[in-house]
């Protein structure tokens, strides 16, 4: 079945460093990876989507880009803030069934000053 | 725009208690769906509802009972609450199967 598999436990890093989270992904078919981000005491939200036609999505200087030869969708980051820190989630929408979403454990990104 | 609401926002039950947790949106969206989250496990995918009167269960539905009363709300029930458990439910909502989802504030779950 599907699957996703994400850098897991806790990334710390220097305020100005590039960010670069792992995330890869078993799917039979062409499935949409998203990245989902949540702040302590909020909500999860979308923070990427891939698109269908190789397009790099990007957002909030966060991008990532769908590599179906490795099966990888990495979230990265240029220069990371400390208002970056928090909870980071990759998920997989399949092919055989679009609305069983499959999170990852989740990579806590803790950006120190 | 819109907004998730859940309902408790916190929840203490006893050992073997059927505890009841809410959900409504005003999004208009079909689809809703109930996670749980626990540290170092992710969102586990309890049950969803693809439209009204629909049910679907997840990888994580063993336990829990679920009904979409109406498009709006989406009820989840912990059918026996198991000693010592933590976690937070999440409820959340899409257009569709691909589109974003959006996610209520959660309701934590303590069982003594």
């Amino acid at each position: 079945g599907d699957s996703v598999t994400q850098t897991e436990g806790l990334v710390t890093l220097t305020e100005g460093l590039p960010v670069m989270l792992n995330c890869t992904y078993q799917s039979t078919y062409s499935p949409f990876l998203f990245w989902y981000v949540q702040h302590l005491n909020e909500a999860p939200k979308l923070l990427l989507k891939s698109f269908t036609d190789n397009k790099r999505p990007e957002h909030q200087g966060f991008h990532a880009t769908l590599h179906k030869s490795s099966s990888s969708f990495h979230l990265q980051k240029s220069s990371a803030q400390l208002s970056d820190s928090a909870l980071y989630y990759c998920a997989l929408s399949g092919d055989t069934n679009a609305y069983k979403v499959i999170f990852g454990k989740g990579t806590h990104l803790h950006v120190l000053p | 725009g819109g907004i998730i609401t859940q309902t408790p926002k916190f929840l203490i039950g006893q050992e073997g208690q059927k505890l009841t947790l809410k959900c409504q949106q005003n999004f208009n969206h079909d689809t809703m769906y109930w996670y749980r989250q626990d540290s170092g496990k992710g969102l586990r995918l309890i049950y969803y509802s693809i439209t009204e009167n629909d049910l679907q269960k997840g990888d994580l539905s063993e336990g829990y009972d679920a009904s979409r009363e109406k498009k709006s709300s989406f009820s989840l029930t912990v059918t026996s609450a198991q000693k010592n458990e933590m976690a937070v439910f999440l409820c959340a909502s899409s257009i569709q199967g691909r589109d974003t989802q959006y996610f209520g504030p959660g309701t934590r779950l303590l069982v003594l």
